[in-house]
């Protein structure tokens, strides 16, 4: 275990719904990370997260809401989508100090849109 | 833009044997490298890492290789081992200041037995 966890694994929702996918790392870390993973795609950045603020949106449609309350826990919250936004959704928490930049990857939510 | 690539989409190796995987990159600025392991169903784990002002770095049983000079990185994984059947991806810090890292698209590892 790398000591970042997701939920749920995996979530199959209509093109309406409303869900939420929740991530949380016990790492201590201070910065958290949302990336998509598509089929024979490299991971993409959707956002960055540094002692809760928001430092990086990297183009993501606003369909896609990420939240942030606190340090240890990250949450994407889902509206509306798309089939093409059928993907693997990867969390991720690193230290911001002491130029270290390894990222502590969850699990990942596999997510299916019909 | 600048991006991080992979030479070889897939690689099938005895099991017993090593392995070499490959990595392009187009930054000459970047300054960290790192390699992950992803398994099927689950998230990418660490496996080593290189900053820049080191050739050579060496882990248990993997090592990773920088070549400035021609913008290359590679993973050498000694007697490979049917749990070291995974995709493998190498990322890179462009920005030192954004601590943020690309990701090249992955290379299949198979180990045959």
């Amino acid at each position: 275990e790398t000591g970042v966890t997701q939920t749920p694994r995996h979530l199959v929702m209509g093109m309406t719904n409303k869900k939420s996918l929740k991530c949380e790392q016990h790492l201590g870390h201070n910065a958290m990370y949302w990336y998509k993973q598509s089929a024979k795609k490299p991971l993409e950045l959707m956002f960055v997260y540094n002692f809760k603020e928001q430092t990086e949106n990297n183009s993501v449609p606003s369909r896609f809401s990420p939240e942030c309350p606190n340090s240890s826990h990250l949450f994407l919250h889902l509206h509306t989508l798309q089939p093409e936004d059928s993907a693997l959704y990867l969390c991720a928490s690193s230290s911001q100090g002491g130029g270290v930049y390894e990222q502590y990857f969850g699990p990942g939510t596999r997510l299916t849109v019909t | 833009g600048e991006s991080v690539g992979l030479h070889l989409p897939t690689l099938s190796v005895q099991e017993g044997d090593n392995s070499i995987i490959n990595c392009a990159y187009s930054n000459s600025a970047s300054d960290y490298f790192i390699w992950y392991k992803q398994e099927s169903g689950k998230g990418p784990q660490f496996i080593i890492d290189i900053r820049s002002n080191m050739d050579k770095r060496q882990g248990q049983r993997v090592t990773v290789l920088l070549n400035k000079t021609v913008k290359h990185l590679s993973l050498q994984i000694a007697a490979t081992q049917p749990g070291d059947s995974a995709v493998y991806f190498c990322a890179e810090n462009q920005d030192g200041s954004a601590r943020q890292l690309t990701f090249g698209s992955g290379t299949q590892l198979t180990v045959l037995p």
